[in-house]
């Protein structure tokens, strides 16, 4: 088993420029998330997904979209990044009723110039 | 509003026991997690607490009171591949959980 599997592992964009980061897991879990982790900080949500075909916004959800068109992927996107959008992303999973467990993907680095 | 305290970075040495506090204000309290993160890497659960007391796996325990919403994370045997950083969170009603910003573990020889 794979686990988590985040692709790519590092991305520079300039000011203005859209992409799509993509999370993936095989371990069959309902329950998605998306993070960013910026230096000497905890993570903080984005957005996140209970099930297939469903999103909803966390703490930080501004600048970002996601889709969860797949129970197996989770897609996040950038529309115009700028470059408060520099962060670490992380991807996670879980089962229903154990979001205190979450199992993390490697991480996205993410430079905005 | 909700949110998580704990100290920013605590030394220790190794072989010894260091125990990492977390203090908490949030609704909707269902429990308190604890994550490990190495340089680099990514989070990786460690321990959860829904009841008051001890739990225990392997060298490490977690302690919580929840009517003095407070827990901590405690490592025996410290180890060099203990240095790390280490986040409490709290899951709440809402499917999510909010994290405190983490504690460094430096550890000397």
């Amino acid at each position: 088993n794979a686990g988590v599997t985040q692709t790519p592992k590092f991305r520079v964009l300039k000011t203005g420029q859209s992409m799509t980061l993509l999370c993936a897991q095989d371990m069959n879990h309902e329950y998605m998330y998306w993070y960013r982790q910026d230096p000497g900080m905890g993570l903080r949500l984005i957005h996140y997904s209970v099930g297939e075909g469903t999103t909803a916004k966390g703490e930080v959800p501004d600048g970002y979209n996601v889709s969860r068109l797949k129970k197996q992927n989770f897609l996040l996107g950038l529309e115009s990044a700028a470059p408060s959008q520099t962060s670490v992303y992380f991807c996670a999973s879980s089962f229903p009723g154990t979001e205190n467990e979450q199992f993390f993907g490697p991480g996205t680095r993410l430079t905005v110039l | 509003g909700q949110s998580l305290e704990q100290p920013s970075e605590v030394t220790a040495v190794e072989g010894a026991i260091v125990q990492i506090n977390c203090t908490y204000q949030t609704s909707g309290f269902y429990g308190l997690s604890w994550y490990q993160q190495h340089d680099g890497g990514a989070p990786t659960f460690l321990s959860y607490n829904a009841l008051d007391g001890l739990e225990e796996t392997g060298r490490f325990s977690s302690f919580l009171s929840r009517s003095d919403s407070y827990g901590y994370l405690l490592l025996q045997e410290l180890q060099m591949k203990d240095s790390a950083s280490y986040f409490c969170a709290v899951s709440g009603s809402n499917y999510q959980l909010i994290w405190g910003a983490g504690t460094k573990l430096i550890i000397k020889p």
